[in-house]
């Protein structure tokens, strides 16, 4: 079953400002990793963050993560066109060794 | 990074066939693989844990004798969907674990494979 909750469903802004997505979830995780797909295509890692991590950054995104809240962003600054896909949290752990519970993701659109 | 293929991209059959999907690991040996379907705007829902010498584990709702899942080598599984229906048509996912220390848990995902069942 899916525990991952994600808000907005679909996010369109123009290119150049940030996208914020959030990610929401219900059980304890030792990571969640933040996963993007293109229309049609496989996924790709984007970035995983431990349970002991608060925030996390590579490149032009951001992740954050609140354990007391169960819950995680992602934030994609300076967005461009080439960002506009599916973005997927999915988190990890617990007695699933290497199983991975995705959220129901964002559609992000960024116009140029 | 590690790559993952699938084979094939898509593929087409009619009502009642059979029709096997391949996942490798190119570069790296993957002990656990994983199959997950998504449906049209929809996520990723995990289908069963493919173990590298060992029958795979289903995950509740998933009928295995429908979705047949081989694991003959480290590098290698596949998925079979037996006497393929129309509700089936869906694009198949396969993943591969590696558990490097530095990428703890991580899971290399293959491009997909599209099945449409006439």
């Amino acid at each position: 079953s899916q525990q991952g909750e994600e808000d907005p469903q679909a996010l369109s802004i123009q290119e150049g400002e940030n996208a914020t997505m959030n990610c929401s979830y219900k059980t304890s995780i030792n990571n969640l990793q933040w996963y993007r797909q293109n229309s049609g295509r496989g996924l790709v890692h984007l970035i995983l963050i431990r349970s002991n991590e608060r925030e996390k950054h590579s490149g032009r995104l951001r992740v954050t993560l609140d354990t007391s809240k169960k819950s995680s962003s992602l934030l994609i600054t300076a967005s461009r066109a080439a960002d506009t896909a599916s973005y997927f949290c999915a988190t990890g752990g617990g007695t699933s060794y290497g199983k991975l519970t995705f959220g129901q993701g964002t559609i992000l659109t960024v116009h140029p | 990074g590690a790559v993952v293929s699938q084979h094939p991209s898509w593929v087409i059959c009619k009502s009642g066939t059979s029709v096997k999907i391949e996942c490798r690991s190119l570069d790296f040996q993957a002990t656990t693989m994983f199959w997950y379907r998504q449906f049209p705007k929809q996520s990723l829902m995990l289908m069963a844990t493919s173990n590298e010498g060992s029958k795979a584990t289903y995950e509740q709702g998933v009928e295995k004798d429908k979705f047949l899942i081989n694991h003959a080598s480290l590098t290698l599984s596949t998925l079979t969907v037996t006497s393929a229906h129309p509700e089936d048509s869906s694009f198949y996912i396969c993943s591969a674990l590696t558990s490097s220390g530095r990428t703890y848990n991580e899971q290399f995902f293959g491009p997909g494979t599209r099945l449409t069942v006439l």
